[in-house]
């Protein structure tokens, strides 16, 4: 069966340290897979997304993540993090059962300490 | 700027009044969904529409319906809305397979 998981529900950064957020897939074949940021309140914003070719996608916010197939994973990083990047964080991975559906982990929250 | 927009961003609703929601694009993309999220849990599919073809998730539950009169618009209706249909309903939209673009959101209050 297709799944994603998010193994940290919640991670704490302090300002300016470097950040990854886990995510690994069970998938069939290769799949698209995404990152969103979401803030309170608000929708879903694609902070980038790996179709195929480089395996190092890079994306809005200074953000980047890496597919690795031998791990199924496709872990997001950032450098050096900011106070306003303090939100919920959600990977997401498909096409599910032939569809136009997409699988959504159950998101990180990203605490971000001054 | 393209963009998928969702009407109202807070709706307070009675217990068992019907509701609507609406979403509108500007996208011109052909595929547009509806999801629930809840607190502090992921986005769950309802339904979703390809083109003009209807898609329910088999776990929806039948009090959730939805309208796509055009290519630019989709509706959710709640024809008997619950305490536990209070919830986040996000709007997306996108053009096959190739990712969603959300909208902000309507948050449901039923009282």
């Amino acid at each position: 069966a297709q799944s994603v998981t998010q193994p940290d529900i919640h991670i704490t950064v302090s300002e300016g340290a470097s950040l990854e957020l886990r995510c690994n897939y069970s998938y069939g074949a290769t799949p698209y897979l995404f990152w969103y940021v979401q803030s309170p309140g608000q929708g879903l914003q694609l902070l980038l997304k790996y179709f195929s070719g480089d395996t190092l996608v890079q994306g809005i916010k200074g953000f980047e993540a890496e597919f690795k197939r031998s791990q199924s994973s496709f872990n997001l990083r950032k450098p050096s993090v900011h106070w306003s990047d303090a939100a919920e964080y959600f990977c997401a991975v498909g096409p599910s059962g032939g569809t136009y559906k997409y699988i959504f982990g159950t998101g990180t929250r990203l605490k971000v300490l001054a | 700027d393209a963009m998928v927009i969702q009407n109202p961003r807070y709706q307070v609703t009675q217990f068992g009044k019907p509701v609507t929601l609406s979403c509108s694009q500007t996208l011109n993309h052909n595929v547009m969904y509806w999801y629930q999220q809840k607190s502090s849990q992921a986005p769950k599919l309802l339904f979703h529409y390809y083109d003009k073809d209807f898609n329910n998730e088999a776990d929806t539950p039948d009090n959730f319906q939805s309208r796509r009169p055009n290519t630019s618009f989709c509706f959710l209706d709640i024809r008997s809305p619950g305490l536990g249909d209070a919830a986040m309903y996000l709007c997306a939209t996108s053009r096959d397979q190739g990712g969603y673009t959300f909208g902000s959101g309507t948050r449901l209050t039923v009282v």
